[in-house]
């Protein structure tokens, strides 16, 4: 079945230092990719996606870029700040079929804690 | 910008007690989700909707568990009885169909006692 795979953290990094949260994916077909970021006590927001390989997918300073050879969505922000302190989550959405329609589903990774110092 | 209403945000109940959840996605979305959060984990599916209709409940505890979204707008997610493991973050999301991108509710924490 699908699987996203997440460095483990927790990540610790300075104002301004570069970032890099790497993902990894098992799927079968050609699935979309995505980044979901959760502040502390609140629902997922959507980071970024990409929906096909080679795809680049970037907002808030934030890009990951869509590598169907090494299976990776790896994220990386050039500098970071306080503000971006969160939980960030890989997912992967993959279509299935039942009675003739077809469905996506989300699959997440397990989550990479992202704490930035003043 | 429209959002994904979930209430309670906090509940907290006894193990054995029955209890409820309720989602209002964003207008015109036809796909709804619940989710299941673990402390620490990443949000597992546990039932999606494609209008008023189940079209994956195959990870919800049945024997438990039940969803429903009968007008095909608004959703209630019913734990009973509730477990100490049941102890977690419930997500609902919507889409516009169920190849776009989902958006996610605030969640309710549920605590089992």
């Amino acid at each position: 079945g699908n699987s996203v795979t997440q460095m483990e953290g927790p990540v610790t990094l300075s104002e301004e230092a570069f970032l890099t949260i790497n993902c990894t994916y098992t799927a079968t077909g050609y699935p979309s990719l995505f980044w979901y970021v959760q502040y502390p006590g609140e629902g997922l927001q959507l980071l970024l996606k990409a929906t096909k390989a080679d795809d680049k997918g970037s907002n808030k300073g934030f890009e990951a870029t869509y590598r169907k050879e090494t299976t990776s969505f790896h994220l990386e922000k050039g500098s970071v700040q306080v503000s971006d302190s969160a939980v960030y989550f890989c997912a992967l959405s993959d279509r299935w079929s039942a009675g003739g329609t077809s469905y996506g589903k989300l699959t997440f990774g397990q989550g990479t804690i992202l704490t930035v110092h003043p | 910008e429209a959002e994904v209403a979930q209430s309670p945000r906090y509940k907290i109940t006894e193990k054995s007690q029955a209890v409820a959840f309720w989602c209002d996605p964003i207008s015109g979305h036809a796909t709804l989700y619940w989710y299941r959060q673990i402390l620490g984990q990443g949000p597992e599916l546990l039932v999606q909707f494609q209008d008023e209709s189940v079209v994956d409940d195959s990870q919800l505890p049945k024997d438990r568990f039940s969803a429903e979204r009968l007008k095909g707008v608004d959703s209630t997610l019913k734990i009973q009885p509730a477990e100490l493991g049941d102890s977690a973050m419930y997500l609902c999301a919507s889409s516009l169909s169920d190849i776009e991108t989902q958006y996610f509710g605030p969640g309710t924490r549920l605590l089992v006692l």
